[in-house]
């Protein structure tokens, strides 16, 4: 079966600071990956999007910065974390082929100070 | 680009009326349509889904349609419970030539039943 593995769940950082947020899958390969954001009191805003090792589609002209070191792992980064990057951050993962859904991590609630 | 379109809540209902959350969505292809839910303090869960024009997506007493010619995706329940109280996001996931499938989130729609 497969699972998706999201750290830290919380995290309070201050302004300035970097950051790095891993989420990992395990049981599937070649697994199209996502960052979102849910910010307070929002929707759900797509951050990235990987299709494969090393590919990483930007939505959003932001803080953020998202790597794909190994077909399973994606990580979300900043170098210089800012007040605004506070939020809900959730990784997802789907199947590259067929239509079908896509599955959650359990998402990292970033606080920045 | 793709972009999915929901009401905006809060919607506050008592127990055992009828819901109707409204989702329209614009694609380039033939997209697959989803609801998920977010129970308070969870993440986020599938709901149900459609794949192709005029299929119903059903579970748990929610239901939707996939209506090609109006966009559309509505969910829908007959009678809601307390327990229905969430945060409700419609999506669609389109797959892009040589891009991958892409899955895009309405803005959310929170729902509180009041006993």
């Amino acid at each position: 079966s497969q699972t998706i593995h999201q750290w830290p769940a919380t995290l309070v950082q201050p302004v300035g600071s970097p950051l790095s947020l891993e989420c990992t899958v395990e049981g599937t390969s070649n697994p199209n990956l996502y960052w979102y954001r849910q910010a307070a009191g929002r929707g759900l805003q797509l951050l990235f999007y990987s299709v494969g090792i090393g590919q990483i589609s930007s939505e959003v002209p932001q803080n953020l910065s998202a790597s794909r070191p190994q077909d399973r792992q994606f990580i979300l980064s900043s170098k210089k974390l800012l007040l605004s990057d506070s939020g809900f951050y959730l990784c997802a993962w789907s199947l590259s082929y067929g239509r079908d859904q896509a599955f959650f991590g359990q998402g990292t609630r970033l606080t920045v100070v | 680009g793709d972009s999915v379109t929901q009401m905006e809540g809060p919607v506050t209902l008592s127990e055992e009326a009828f819901l109707t959350i409204n989702c329209t969505y614009t694609a380039t292809g033939y997209p697959s349509l989803f609801w998920y839910v977010q129970y308070p303090g969870e993440g986020l869960q599938l709901l149900l889904k459609a794949t192709k024009a005029d299929d119903k997506g059903s579970n748990k007493g929610f239901e939707a349609t996939y209506r090609k010619e109006t966009t559309s995706f509505h969910l829908e329940k007959g009678s809601v419970q307390v327990s229905d109280s969430a945060v409700y996001f419609c999506a669609l996931r389109e797959e892009i030539k040589a891009a991958g499938n892409k899955l895009t989130f309405g803005g959310g729609t929170r729902v509180l039943v009041k006993p």
